[in-house]
């Protein structure tokens, strides 16, 4: 069974401050991949990333990055110099690949308010 | 390129009525999934299908049911609703190409509140 845990259910910070959001997942596959999708209060939700499970290297995108280690079975999501636009609920999500067949396990989401 | 699109935005429903929710991938999208999101359980995988094909299903009764389009359109219905049933339904669509996994891309969803 696939699990994705993200423990800090809200976080608070004020404008410019850089904020971490942490996700633990689980999986026995071998082969997968690991996303962060961003729900804003409209409800849709927005893909930020996806990483494969053979791909360890960190990614940065503007004032967001992204920390994948294998070995603590983590996909941390790091915002730099956060804004009131980023206030939203954050989602980590892992899919692997059985035969043709895939669906997004979701973690329960963190958060995110970004005080002026 | 337009997203994918979700209709209706929003809908009441009474206690043991049906409900068909549409959505429409984006362009060239084959493989359509269906995620249900309430505050108690999360965001949770209902079912995908491929080529009017479903190919996977998640751990919903058989209240809940799919089907996809040639055009890859997809309609989700759940008949007999019950007031557990209000959520968000999101649709998700991508592309598919061989046995790929690609990035799912989410509709606005639709709002569905069970009186």
């Amino acid at each position: 069974a696939q699990k994705v845990t993200q423990a800090q259910t809200e976080i608070s910070v004020v404008e410019k401050e850089d904020v971490t959001l942490d996700c633990v997942y689980e999986t026995r596959d071998t082969t997968y991949y690991l996303f962060w999708y961003k729900q804003p209060p409209s409800g849709e939700l927005v893909f930020l990333i996806r990483r494969n499970s053979f791909d360890e290297q960190n990614e940065i995108s503007g004032r967001y990055s992204w920390n994948f280690q294998k070995s603590t079975s983590s996909f941390n999501f790091t915002i730099t110099a956060s804004q009131v636009v980023d206030s939203a609920v954050y989602f980590c999500a892992l899919s692997a690949i059985r035969g043709s067949a895939r669906q997004l396990t979701f973690g329960s989401g963190t958060q995110l308010t970004v005080l002026p | 390129k337009a997203g994918v699109t979700q209709t209706p935005r929003y809908l009441i429903k009474t206690r043991g009525q049906q409900v068909t929710l549409s959505c429409s991938p984006i362009s060239g999208h084959r493989s359509v999934s269906w995620y249900q999101q309430t505050p108690g359980q999360g965001l949770q995988f209902l079912f995908e299908y491929f080529s009017e094909t479903q190919r996977n299903k998640g751990n919903f009764p058989g209240r809940f049911s799919g089907r996809q389009f040639s055009n890859s359109r997809s309609e989700m219905n759940v008949s007999t609703l019950e007031l557990g049933d209000s959520a968000l339904y999101l649709c998700a669509s991508s592309l598919e190409q061989g046995a790929r996994s690609d990035t799912q891309y989410f509709g606005p969803g639709t709002r569905l509140t069970v009186l």
